[in-house]
């Protein structure tokens, strides 16, 4: 079974970057793709971005200018970092493993980022 | 690239049926047979409840269903019961290696 462990800062300042890990077990980082979704409080789901099998990452046209999603497949790990961060980007941030079929099967637990001044 | 349009709130008695719609353009739903749907309890982790449009991964209740007319994609709950309250979310790859999320609905078991 696949399982994703997540971790970052929850308490950001305005224009601070967001720093988010995630670990995977029960399935090798290669050859898979793996992504980042976020819900911010009262509004819907929101697709982040990927890294594909073949390490290149796509990215929601509307945050590509912040963000990157990197993988080290010595530790099995992936990353999300967004940059220039506004109250906008408060949110609960899921690492996910997809998409497969075009949908994401497994999540993170998720974790809460407040941006603040 | 918009978000596809749900209705916020969709109630129901228990054993009733009810559908949540989840409209997109051409370029997104209408586009692709790859819409999945999101059960969301507050708290816990979205999970799969359809994919490819009208497909449901092992371990899901039959009384799911999903199906889809031109840009307009449904999922439909029969046989409401009280567990079946929580959020739902659409979500369609929108091409170019992108995904688009619906904006949302909540279920109410009356």
């Amino acid at each position: 079974q696949v399982q994703l462990q997540q971790w970052g800062a929850g308490l950001l300042k305005p224009s601070e970057t967001l720093s988010l890990t995630c670990a995977v077990s029960g399935a090798s980082l290669s050859g898979r793709y793996w992504s980042w979704i976020r819900l911010p409080p009262g509004k819907g789901l929101e697709w982040i971005g990927e890294i594909t099998d073949s390490g290149i990452p796509n990215y929601n046209p509307s945050l590509k200018s912040r963000v990157t999603i990197s993988a080290d497949t010595s530790k099995n790990q992936f990353s999300l970092k967004l940059s220039s961060v506004t109250a906008a980007d408060t949110a609960v941030y899921y690492c996910v493993r997809g998409p497969i079929d075009n949908s994401f099967y497994y999540w993170g637990q998720g974790t809460l980022v407040t941006v603040s001044s | 690239q918009s978000a596809l349009t749900q209705p916020a709130s969709v109630s129901g008695s228990p054993g009733q049926s009810i559908t949540i719609s989840c409209t997109g353009t051409s370029s997104d739903v209408g586009g692709y047979d790859l819409v999945s749907w999101y059960q969301h309890h507050p708290g816990e982790a979205p999970k799969l409840m359809i994919f490819q449009g009208s497909k449901r991964p092992s371990g899901v209740s039959n009384r799911f269903s999903g199906s889809k007319s031109g840009n307009t994609a449904s999922l439909t709950i029969s046989g409401l019961q009280a567990e079946d309250e929580a959020d739902y979310y659409c979500c369609s790859y929108a091409g170019y290696s992108t995904y688009v999320f619906g904006t949302g609905t909540k279920v109410t078991v009356l």
